[in-house]
């Protein structure tokens, strides 16, 4: 299994919020490393989505938005849009080696 | 902008060593570091390691026994050799900008290898 869990799926209709957390540990998110976020459509690479927590690169929405605590992260989306629908993956460092969440189905209802 | 395009067999034999290139353009390769991820179908991602362009590595503990990374600045490119390969090794191989502590902030389409006889 994941360093990093994320719950498999999360689902929500148009012009709602959602949100998908990352749990991690001490030697990861809890040690203080960065967590990132990517967002990957079907059939194409990941993008980044959210880096350093809660960074945006330019031209990703702000709709967008990360946050973390303790051991954990978590990812927001507002306004939810159809075009959001895709698997959503956490990634940070642990024991010299980046590590991801094992990703989130978003499905938009 | 920076683009980054795996190349290599997309069929390798069981036992038999599996080889990517990923060429770098719209950028120097220098200054930087370079990973290579993985992606089994239908799976999560795995991160296989990274490249410094000074030449400096680390691997994915994991995959470290049968992982070789290697870079050729003057061709603005590097290299992912895994050994012994097994269907295990099946995926998807993407290789990105980035080195697992800092983001992956540029990405290759990825190329999917298939290991089998």
């Amino acid at each position: 299994q994941s360093v990093l869990t994320q719950p498999p799926s999360v689902s929500g209709a148009p012009g709602q919020r959602v949100t998908i957390s990352c749990t991690g540990s001490s030697s990861n998110i809890g040690a203080g490393y960065e967590v990132h976020w990517y967002q990957q459509l079907p059939g194409t690479a990941p993008k980044l989505l959210i880096y350093d927590t809660r960074n945006r690169p330019s031209g990703v929405p702000d709709r967008f938005s990360g946050s973390k605590s303790g051991t954990s992260a978590s990812l927001a989306i507002t306004g939810l849009q159809a075009e959001d629908e895709a698997d959503y993956y956490c990634q940070s460092y642990d024991s010299s080696r980046g590590v991801f969440g094992g990703g989130t189905k978003l499905t938009v209802l | 902008q920076v683009q980054l395009q795996e190349s290599g067999p997309g069929l390798v034999k069981p036992s038999e060593t599996l080889s990517l290139t990923c060429i770098v353009s719209g950028d120097s390769i220098s200054s930087y570091y370079w990973s290579w991820i993985r992606q089994p179908p239908g799976k999560g991602l795995e991160w296989i390691g990274y490249i410094y362009y000074s030449g400096s590595t680390k691997y994915n503990p994991s995959l470290k026994s049968r992982v070789t990374i290697s870079i050729d600045t003057s061709k603005n490119h590097f290299s992912l050799n895994l050994s012994s390969a097994t269907a295990a090794d099946t995926a998807v191989y993407y290789c990105a900008r980035g080195n697992g502590n800092s983001a992956f902030d540029m990405w290759g389409q990825g190329t999917l290898v298939t290991v089998s006889s």
